[in-house]
């Protein structure tokens, strides 16, 4: 158990609909990572929050959008949902800004499936 | 970053220790090598990560070539429950959010 809790486990949505994934951070842990493994693609990086404050965007869609709000839980939200975007969804969090000695743990993942 | 190839697959019997290698020639002085597992659709499990020196935790050791340029995982006494997909992944110092994921070395324990 890393300590960093994601829900739901499971989501099963159509197409065109938005979904909100949720990820609470290890105690103490100021960063939130989003990631998106998917078949095709592999482990890939989304976006990165330091404190409320995003610090660094990977392959995040304009469709998708995120937020860590003041107690660093933070949100993902997904919209107009397509099928291509089902995959599983990590979170990770850390302790500082994210420097190359600033260990990532995550979470258990959400596995969205769209219809 | 620090480009890594790793070999797509390995066996292990249950009880030995499991080598896995990863080659990352083109890696900066300045680059961190980080190890990860991913045990089926579950979320990676970090393991170990190094600069130059050798390293050793409870679940594993991390051994680095001198020139830096490979290095090799080691479970030491493997078990069913280790396999899994392991990635070797290299970070650069300063701000570096990131991991860069490659596609592994999917690691069979078997008995």
């Amino acid at each position: 158990d890393s300590g960093v809790t994601q829900t739901p486990k499971h989501l099963i949505t159509a197409t065109g609909q938005r979904v909100t994934l949720r990820c609470s951070p290890r105690s103490g842990d100021l960063s939130v990572y989003w990631y998106q493994q998917s078949l095709d693609q592999g482990l890939q990086f989304l976006i990165h929050y330091y404190n409320g404050e995003e610090r660094a965007k990977g392959n995040i869609l304009e469709r998708f959008s995120a937020q860590q709000f003041p107690d660093l839980h933070s949100e993902l939200n997904l919209s107009s949902l397509e099928l291509g975007d089902s995959a599983l969804y990590f979170c990770a969090s850390s302790q500082s800004g994210g420097h190359s000695t600033d260990t990532q743990y995550f979470g258990p993942g959400t596995r969205l499936t769209v219809l | 970053d620090a480009k890594t190839t790793q070999p797509p697959s390995m066996d292990c019997a249950e009880g030995r220790a499991a080598n896995l290698p990863c080659n990352h020639s083109t890696i900066s002085g300045n680059e961190y090598v980080y190890w990860y597992r991913q045990i089926h659709s579950q979320g990676p499990q970090y393991i170990i990560h190094g600069l130059k020196n050798n390293e050793t935790n409870e679940m594993a050791s991390l051994i680095i070539t001198e020139d830096r340029k490979s290095s090799t995982l080691i479970l030491p006494h493997a078990t069913l429950r280790d396999t899994a997909v392991y990635y070797c992944i290299v970070r650069v110092t300063g701000t570096a959010s990131k991991l860069t994921f490659g596609t592994g070395t999917r690691l069979q324990v078997t008995l």
